[in-house]
C-alpha cells in the first residue's frame, strides 16, 4: 500500500492564483482531512470528510475549497491564494471501523509559498 | 476557550535516560487521547491513543497516562535513544459527531549521545 500520498510536495504561487493540492490513499478509509502546520500554531484542521460526498468545515475553512468524489481522492482547492496561506499542508485518513476514531495516517505533506 | 498545551521548548536528555513530555489541556472534555511523533519535512505518524477511562497504555518502550482530574496526559520514553530526537505532538479527540481532532504545537525531544 502506498498509504496516503500528497502532490506536489513544493508550490509557488502569486497572489490571486489558484490551484488544487492532491491527495489520495490507497486503505479504503472513510475519514479523510485538511491541515495546515504554521509554526508555533500546531496542525489547523481546515475541511474534513467522512465519506464519499460528504464534506464540512474545520476550524481554519476560509480561502478553501474540498470535494470527495471518492473513497480515495480528497483535493484541496485554493481559490485565490493569498500570503496567509503560506504554510505546509498535510492530508490524513482514518478508518472509522468499530465506532472508535482510530489513528489517523498522515501524507508526506506539501510546502506551498504564496508570494 | 479551548486549549491544548504542550512544552514549547526543547527538551534534550542524555541517551538511556527517561524523557518525560506533558500534555496539559483546558475547558475540554476529550474522549481520545493520541501521541503522534514528527520528523523534520514529514508528516505525524501515529504512536499511541489513550481513552478517557484509560490510566495508562503502554507500547514497547513508551508509555502514556491520562488523567482526566488534572487535564494532563505524559508521554515517556524509557531508555532512550538519538533515533527517538523528533517533535512528539499530543492530539485530542471528542467523542460523538465526526472526527475533529485538536493537536498540540508539539514539543522537540533532542536526545544526545
Amino acid at each position: 500500500n502506498a498509504g496516503v500520498t500528497q502532490t506536489p510536495k513544493f508550490q509557488v504561487l502569486k497572489t490571486g492564483q489558484s490551484m488544487t493540492l492532491q491527495c489520495a490513499q490507497d486503505m479504503n478509509h472513510e475519514y479523510m482531512s485538511w491541515y495546515r502546520q504554521d509554526p508555533g500554531m500546531g496542525l489547523r484542521l481546515i475541511h474534513y470528510s467522512v465519506g464519499a460526498g460528504i464534506t464540512d468545515q474545520g476550524e481554519v475553512p476560509n480561502g478553501y475549497n474540498v470535494s470527495r468524489s471518492t473513497t480515495e481522492d480528497f483535493p484541496l482547492r485554493l481559490l485565490s491564494a493569498a500570503p496567509s496561506q503560506t504554510s505546509v499542508y498535510f492530508c490524513a485518513s482514518s478508518s472509522a471501523s468499530g465506532g472508535a476514531y482510530n489513528e489517523q495516517f498522515f501524507g508526506p505533506g506539501t510546502r506551498l509559498t504564496v508570494l | 476557550s479551548q486549549k491544548i498545551e504542550q512544552n514549547s521548548e526543547a527538551l534534550n536528555i542524555q541517551e538511556g535516560k527517561t524523557a518525560t513530555l506533558t500534555c496539559n489541556y483546558t475547558n475540554y472534555s476529550p474522549a481520545y487521547l493520541q501521541w503522534y511523533r514528527q520528523d523534520p519535512g514529514r508528516g505525524p505518524v501515529f504512536l499511541l491513543l489513550i481513552r478517557e477511562n484509560e490510566k495508562e497504555k503502554r507500547k514497547e518502550r513508551l508509555k502514556v497516562t491520562f488523567d482526566t482530574t488534572l487535564k494532563q496526559s505524559l508521554f515517556h520514553i524509557t531508555a532512550s535513544q538519538p533515533a527517538d530526537s523528533a517533535t512528539y505532538l499530543c492530539a485530542l479527540e471528542r467523542s460523538g459527531g465526526y472526527q475533529k481532532v485538536t493537536f498540540g504545537t508539539g514539543t522537540k525531544l533532542q536526545v544526545i549521545p
